[in-house]
């Protein structure tokens, strides 16, 4: 039950992209296509944003998608905007109904 | 709208016991899974338990297994985290949240310091 591993920050302009990797293991990440990905502002609670790996819930922007590729998941945001600076954590189901969330990555907004 | 409602935090000293509470409205708690998630300060997300919807399934994380218990009472719609044996590090924001594999809905928190 190790937590995923995220770069700690990651940085882009308004209207750029970038994108924050989650990598974990064949245990966990690359073992079920169960990866989520949450918005966190600060003192606020969590807020899903993507769930089965590239699933969007309703009234999350399209701006953000998720894809996988073996241990490492990743959570795109494109035409980056003032609004998208916080906290972004990864989680992935890990087997026999537990889970385990990622380091987090802190995105600002230049 | 769902409201997920935490209550039963505080300071408590090494060693020590405490039970949190979650009160769900807004949905039928009945029909999901239930999640404990905890934070603690200036750190990330932690998962640390989950039950099953009958509460007959009820998984942790090894961290706390064998110290805390999850439990719920669907006829009361509430969740429950009894925590024993605190240590320094269960200090945290703990989060009551609807699901499992994907959590739409969090509480605001509520917060364990364990420190003597």
């Amino acid at each position: 039950q190790s937590a995923l591993t995220q770069p700690a920050s990651v940085s882009g302009s308004p209207g750029q992209s970038i994108t924050i990797s989650c990598t974990g293991t064949s245990s966990d990440v690359g073992a079920y296509n169960y990866v989520s990905w949450y918005q966190q502002h600060p003192g606020k609670a969590p807020k899903l944003m993507i769930y089965d790996v590239n699933k969007r819930p309703s009234g999350v922007s399209n701006r953000f998608s998720g894809s996988k590729s073996g241990n490492t998941a990743s959570l795109t945001i494109s035409g980056l905007q003032a609004e998208d600076e916080a906290d972004y954590f990864c989680c992935s189901y890990a087997g026999r109904s537990t889970y385990v969330f990622g380091t987090g990555t802190k995105v600002t907004v230049l | 709208e769902v409201q997920l409602v935490e209550s039963g935090g505080g300071l408590v000293q090494p060693g020590g016991s405490l039970r949190l509470s979650c009160a769900a409205s807004g949905f039928t708690f009945r029909d999901y899974w239930m999640s404990w998630v905890r934070q603690a300060p200036g750190k990330g997300l932690e998962w640390v338990a989950n039950i099953k919807q009958d509460g007959s399934e009820k998984n942790y994380v090894d961290s706390v297994k064998g110290r805390f218990t999850i439990s719920r009472d669907n006829a009361k719609n509430s969740l429950y985290l009894q925590m024993n044996s605190l240590r320094a590090d269960d200090t945290a924001v703990y989060y009551c949240a609807r699901g499992t594999s994907d959590i739409p809905d969090w509480g605001q928190g509520t917060l364990v310091t364990v420190s003597s």
